[in-house]
């Protein structure tokens, strides 16, 4: 049982590329998450989906987007990468609203 | 849409003494969850304690506890007999109940509270 698995796992792109972050759950989760860690920071919500072909912005959802066709896979899409996307990328994911959330290990993602 | 507040950025203990956290959050939903996680150096997220807000008892799981004042809005936790290992960042989240409403599902955190554990 793999759990929560981002890929991959460090990252450095340069200011104007594109990349996708992976993330894919085996435990039947309906609820998925993506955050952003600032260093010495709280995570804030990008985007979330409570089942598959349903999509709502988070906090902060600019210069990103997502799509849920699978209840397992879960990608967060980064278009034009700038300097201030430098973060931690964290998937997450929990069956229904009332449990608690299972993370992935992240993804530390360096823009140039 | 819902805050969530840890006013301590930083805090410390003496190992096998007490410590306890504090949050804050501001929502109009009268159900909802109430979580700490844990999030050592390793950067895995790792839940400690939950608390329902329709219970009126506290959560406890072995050394952890919670104080949760829902009037107030306030969920601090409490570390018992404190551990080397419980070093970490401690982040309070607050997820929105289940269905309906705009921010149906959303799971919300606060800033974070370093804490070091002194030997």
């Amino acid at each position: 049982n793999a759990g929560v698995t981002q890929t991959p796992k460090f990252r450095i792109l340069k200011i104007g590329q594109s990349m996708t972050l992976q993330c894919a759950q085996d435990m039947n989760h309906n609820y998925m998450y993506w955050y952003r860690q600032d260093p010495g920071m709280g995570l804030k919500l990008i985007y979330y989906s409570v089942g598959a072909g349903i999509t709502d912005k988070g906090e902060v959802p600019n210069g990103y987007n997502v799509s849920r066709s699978t209840t397992e896979d879960f990608p967060l899409r980064l278009e034009l990468a700038a300097p201030s996307q430098t973060s931690v990328y964290f998937c997450a994911s929990s069956y229904g609203g009332v449990t608690e959330a299972f993370f992935g290990q992240g993804t530390r993602l360096t823009v140039v | 849409a819902q805050t969530v507040t840890q006013s301590q950025p930083e805090m410390s203990v003496q190992e096998a003494e007490t410590v306890t956290l504090s949050c804050t959050y501001d929502t109009s939903e009268s159900d909802y969850y109430l979580f700490w996680y844990k999030q050592p150096p390793s950067r895995q997220m790792i839940l400690v304690i939950r608390q329902e807000a329709y219970k009126q008892q506290n959560a406890t799981e072995n050394r952890f506890s919670v104080n949760f004042q829902k009037a107030a809005k306030s969920f601090s936790l409490k570390i018992s007999d404190s551990q080397l290992g419980d070093a970490a960042m401690y982040f309070c989240a607050y997820r929105s109940p289940n269905a309906g409403g705009t921010s149906y599902g959303k799971l919300t955190f606060g800033q974070g509270t370093i804490l070091t554990v002194h030997p």
